[in-house]
């Protein structure tokens, strides 16, 4: 079965600095991987997905993360966070035949805080 | 532009009471999903569905029931609801290619 681990339960960033939040998965095939935030009394927002192609995918709010087969991994960064990225961070694999007709595997969540 | 709307978005309920959430999105997707958020679980799948008059079971159906008679709409129904059942409600609708649009959710607290 599919899973997704994603290490840091929380993360502190000071306002301007870089930030990486850490996705590996466990899948038998190429999957369809997601970010997704969370702001607190919120939704999910998309934040970026792969689906094939071009390893390092661009998403909004100036993130980006690169699929590393090799290591089963699906880091998301920001060169320079802002006090309003604080949120919760959910990695998500889904399986690539059907689309995502089986849905989605979300890891347990990074929660980032930004100090001023 | 409504994408995923979920209705109720707050609820209080009893030991053994029921209810039904509805969810309904206006994107013409095939696939639908409920998901309930717990604090360090991250989103659990309960049900889903490919198409309509079909549904599925995901992770964590146990207690809960769903329906999907109208493409629009996946209802998930808690027929005696437990404390366990305290979470928040989320559901998706997607196409074929993978990505999931989400609702706001549904806060749902069973006393």
């Amino acid at each position: 079965a599919q899973s997704v681990t994603q290490p840091d339960i929380h993360i502190t960033v000071s306002e301007g600095a870089s930030l990486e939040l850490r996705c590996n998965y466990s899948y038998g095939a190429t999957p369809y991987l997601f970010w997704y935030v969370q702001s607190p009394g919120q939704g999910l927002q998309l934040l970026l997905k792969y689906f094939s192609g071009d390893t390092l995918v661009q998403g909004i709010k100036g993130f980006e993360a690169e699929f590393k087969r090799s290591q089963s991994s699906f880091n998301l960064r920001k060169p320079s966070v802002h006090w309003s990225d604080a949120a919760e961070y959910f990695c998500a694999v889904g399986p690539t035949s059907g689309g995502g007709a089986d849905g989605l595997t979300f890891g347990k969540g990074t929660h980032l805080i930004i100090q001023p | 532009n409504a994408g995923v709307t979920q209705t109720p978005k707050f609820r209080v309920l009893k030991t053994g009471q029921s209810m039904t959430l509805l969810c309904a999105q206006d994107m013409n997707h095939e696939y639908m999903y409920w998901y309930r958020q717990d604090p360090g679980m991250g989103l659990r799948l309960i049900h889903y569905s490919v198409g309509e008059g079909t549904t599925a079971k995901g992770e964590v159906p146990d207690g809960y029931n769903v329906s999907r008679l109208k493409k629009q709409n996946f209802l998930l129904g808690l027929e005696s609801a437990a404390p366990s059942q305290t979470s928040v409600y989320f559901c998706a609708s997607s196409p074929t290619n993978g990505r999931a649009f989400f609702g706001q959710g549904t806060r749902l607290t069973v006393v």
